[in-house]
């Protein structure tokens, strides 16, 4: 069964600087990743999915991740952290079977200081 | 194009009652999925509709169930609450089932069992 690990539940950077955010899956076949944000009280939005066209995915925001099949990682990237990036974050994947079911990580909280 | 709405945004109910939570995908969509949050974890799929019919299940009881419209809105209802449903309901909707499809996210509806 395919499934998403992410490092780290809190992470905090101040302003301007690099964002790391680490995800790791596991999976028996290639997978469909993606990487979604969830303001406070919201739903979730996707920044952006891989699907095997490009291992250097770009998305909104200025965010952007990579897929490394040798360590199995997608891990997402920002070079500058805004203020307005704090927020939760859930990698996720796509489990393979008939129909579309999206199993997330348990995310990771994003803390931008000032 | 309106975007995926769920009703209600909040809702409180007594142990042993039932609910009802409604969405209305996106334009244009067929296909509905529901998830849920509970308060500091990732969204855990519950089902997935396609044109009307049930084509995916997560690990949830049969008290939790569905409806997809001919509109292609839908409704999750859980019977017999338990505490352990509080949470955030969310739902989902893409342009058919394929694992690479992008799916949009409503709101959410927060449940709260008391």
């Amino acid at each position: 069964a395919q499934s998403v690990t992410q490092l780290g539940s809190h992470v905090s950077v101040s302003e301007g600087a690099l964002v790391l955010l680490r995800c790791n899956y596991s999976s028996s076949v290639p997978p469909y990743l993606f990487w979604y944000v969830q303001y406070p009280n919201q739903g979730l939005q996707l920044l952006l999915k891989y699907t095997s066209a490009a291992t250097l995915v770009k998305g909104i925001n200025g965010f952007e991740a990579e897929f490394k099949k040798s360590e199995t990682s997608f891990h997402l990237t920002k070079p500058s952290a805004h203020m307005s990036d704090a927020a939760e974050y859930f990698c996720a994947v796509t489990v393979s079977g008939g129909y579309q079911k999206v199993t997330f990580g348990t995310g990771t909280k994003l803390q931008v200081i000032p | 194009e309106t975007g995926v709405t769920q009703s209600p945004t909040h809702l409180i109910k007594t142990r042993g009652q039932q609910v009802t939570l409604r969405c209305s995908s996106q334009s244009g969509h067929n296909t509905v999925s529901w998830y849920q949050q509970a308060l500091g974890q990732g969204p855990q799929f519950i089902f997935q509709y396609y044109r009307e019919e049930e084509n995916g299940r997560g690990n949830f009881p049969p008290r939790f169930s569905g409806l997809q419209f001919p509109n292609y809105s839908s409704e999750l209802n859980v019977n017999a609450l338990e505490l352990d449903d509080s949470a955030l309901y969310l739902c989902a909707s893409s342009l058919g089932t394929n694992q690479n499809t992008e799916a949009f996210f409503g709101q959410g509806t927060r449940l709260t069992v008391v």
